[in-house]
């Protein structure tokens, strides 16, 4: 089946650092998703990339789908500790099979104040 | 507005003992999921369904059952518990044409 290489598995860094991360897939997928997970909680819905090569921006997060569309990054600038939680990439494909979203492992980011 | 609701929210169950984790959802989603994830790994999907009456295996079906009598309602059967289910289950929903899958709170399930 279809899988997700998410890194770097973890990260320390200091408040106000910027922070990146990629996910990279051995096939194409139609959309790509970021998602965080708060301690606890179920994941929630960052940003949705649809075109290969797009660049989105919400707040202080950009995520781009890689122009192959096998690959996608996150990045968060200036981070703050409640950026505190997991990352995870998420594949979707349209049509069909438009049901079957892959998840990547996950980053876990921790933010130092 | 609930959104998507799990329960229970943690439980403790013995090796051979069974249970159902209950999901519903309030948003008229016609997909619905159930994902585990276990320490330091994603979600892996468990079963799935594209609508009432129709359900389907994910990557890690072995040792659960569903079914999806009504729209809202996705409850998540373990027959036999082994310790190799200790996890923690999530479920979720999503329209047919949208991407935005919503997601439950989680239930962390031991099986001792």
């Amino acid at each position: 089946g279809q899988q997700l290489n998410q890194s770097p598995q973890s990260m320390f860094i200091q408040e106000g650092e910027d922070v990146s991360m990629n996910c990279t897939s051995s096939s194409i997928f139609n959309t790509w998703l970021w998602y965080k997970q708060d301690p606890g909680e179920g994941p929630v819905l960052l940003i949705a990339l649809y075109k290969a090569g797009e660049l989105t921006s919400n707040g202080r997060l950009t995520a781009q789908f890689g122009i192959t569309r096998k690959d996608s990054f996150l990045n968060i600038s200036a981070s703050i500790p409640s950026d505190v939680g997991i990352y995870f990439c998420a594949g979707l494909n349209s049509g069909g099979s438009n049901y079957k979203l892959t998840f990547g492992k996950g980053t876990l980011l921790t933010v130092n104040p | 507005n609930a959104g998507v609701t799990q329960t229970p929210k943690f439980r403790i169950l013995k090796i051979g003992q069974s249970m159902t984790l209950q999901c519903t959802q309030d948003m008229n989603h016609n997909y619905m999921y159930w994902y585990r994830q276990d320490p330091g790994m994603g979600l892996k999907l468990i079963y799935y369904s594209v609508g009432a009456g129709i359900t389907d295996k994910g990557e890690v079906p072995n040792g659960y059952n569903v079914s999806r009598s009504t729209t809202e309602d996705f409850p998540l059967r373990l027959e036999l518990a082994a310790p190799s289910q200790t996890s923690v289950y999530f479920c979720a929903s999503k329209l047919e044409t949208g991407l935005r899958a919503f997601f439950g709170q989680g239930t962390r399930l031991t099986v001792v």
